[in-house]
C-alpha cells in the first residue's frame, strides 16, 4: 500500500498561516495526493488533491514538490472552525477503473484562540 | 457533490445479533466503500462495492463478518455480523464516481456500540 508520513499533531495561532507537511516517498506515477480532514463527530471532509503542480482553492492551496515524495497543505489563515484531524491520502488505482483511499494517521491541528 | 445518509447514527446492540446500516447516497454513483473507525484511530477500509461487481474485502475483513449488498447506484448495506464487543466502531460509508480526478464524499457514520 502506498503510504504516508505526517506529524502526529500540530498548532497554530488563529488568524496565522499553517503548513502542514506530509512524506510520500513510495507514490507512483497514476498516485493522486488527497487531502481530508474530520471535524470531532463527523465524516471526513474533501479539502484538495493534485497530481503534479501546485493547486489552490476556497479553503486551502497544495504545495507539492517536484519529485512528488512530499507535499504540504497551506490554510492561509486558520480559524478555529479549521481545528481538526488533516489526513494526507494517495488515491491508487485498484484497477477496473475503481481506486482506494488508504487513510494514515493524520495531524490533528489545534487552533488557538 | 454527493450527499449521503447513513442510518442508523448510532446504536447499542447486544453480543451475538446482526445489524445492518444503510448508505443513501443522493445522485449516481459508480464506487462506494465501507470503513471502520475504532475509537481515537483513523479510517480503516473495509471493502470496495463498486457498481456490477462483487464487494472486494480488504485483508481482515471476510465477507461472512461484513456482507455487503449494492442493489443499485445509490443505496448500499453493510451488514455487522455476529456482533461482540470488538466490533464498537464507527462504521462510515463513503462515495466516488470514477475517473481520473475526482474526489470522495463521506457519511457522518454510524456508532455502534456492542455490550
Amino acid at each position: 500500500d502506498a503510504k504516508t508520513t505526517q506529524p502526529n499533531s500540530m498548532e497554530s495561532n488563529e488568524e496565522e498561516p499553517v503548513h502542514l507537511p506530509c512524506n510520500h516517498s513510495t507514490i507512483s506515477g497514476t498516485d493522486y495526493i488527497h487531502w481530508y480532514r474530520q471535524l470531532p463527530s463527523q465524516g471526513p471532509e474533501y479539502v484538495i488533491h493534485g497530481l503534479t503542480s501546485n493547486v489552490n482553492n476556497r479553503m486551502a492551496s497544495l504545495a507539492i514538490a517536484e519529485d512528488r515524495k512530499s507535499s504540504t497543505l497551506i490554510l492561509h489563515r486558520a480559524t478555529l472552525r479549521d481545528a481538526a484531524v488533516y489526513y494526507c491520502i494517495l488515491r491508487t488505482y485498484s484497477g477496473a477503473g475503481s481506486y482506494q483511499l488508504t487513510f494514515g494517521k493524520g495531524t490533528k491541528l489545534s487552533v488557538i484562540p | 457533490s454527493a450527499v449521503i445518509s447513513q442510518k442508523p447514527s448510532r446504536d447499542i446492540c447486544q453480543r451475538g445479533t446482526s445489524l445492518t446500516i444503510q448508505c443513501q447516497v443522493d445522485s449516481q454513483v459508480t464506487m462506494m466503500f465501507w470503513y471502520r473507525q475504532q475509537p481515537g484511530q483513523s479510517l480503516t477500509l473495509i471493502a470496495t462495492a463498486n457498481q456490477g461487481s462483487e464487494a472486494t474485502y480488504e485483508s481482515g475483513f471476510v465477507i461472512d463478518k461484513f456482507p455487503i449488498s449494492r442493489p443499485n447506484l445509490t443505496f448500499s448495506t453493510l451488514t455487522v455480523s455476529n456482533m461482540s464487543p470488538e466490533d464498537s466502531s464507527i462504521y462510515l460509508c463513503s462515495v466516488a464516481i470514477a475517473g481520473l480526478n475526482t474526489e470522495a464524499f463521506f457519511g457522518q457514520g454510524t456508532r455502534l456500540t456492542v455490550v
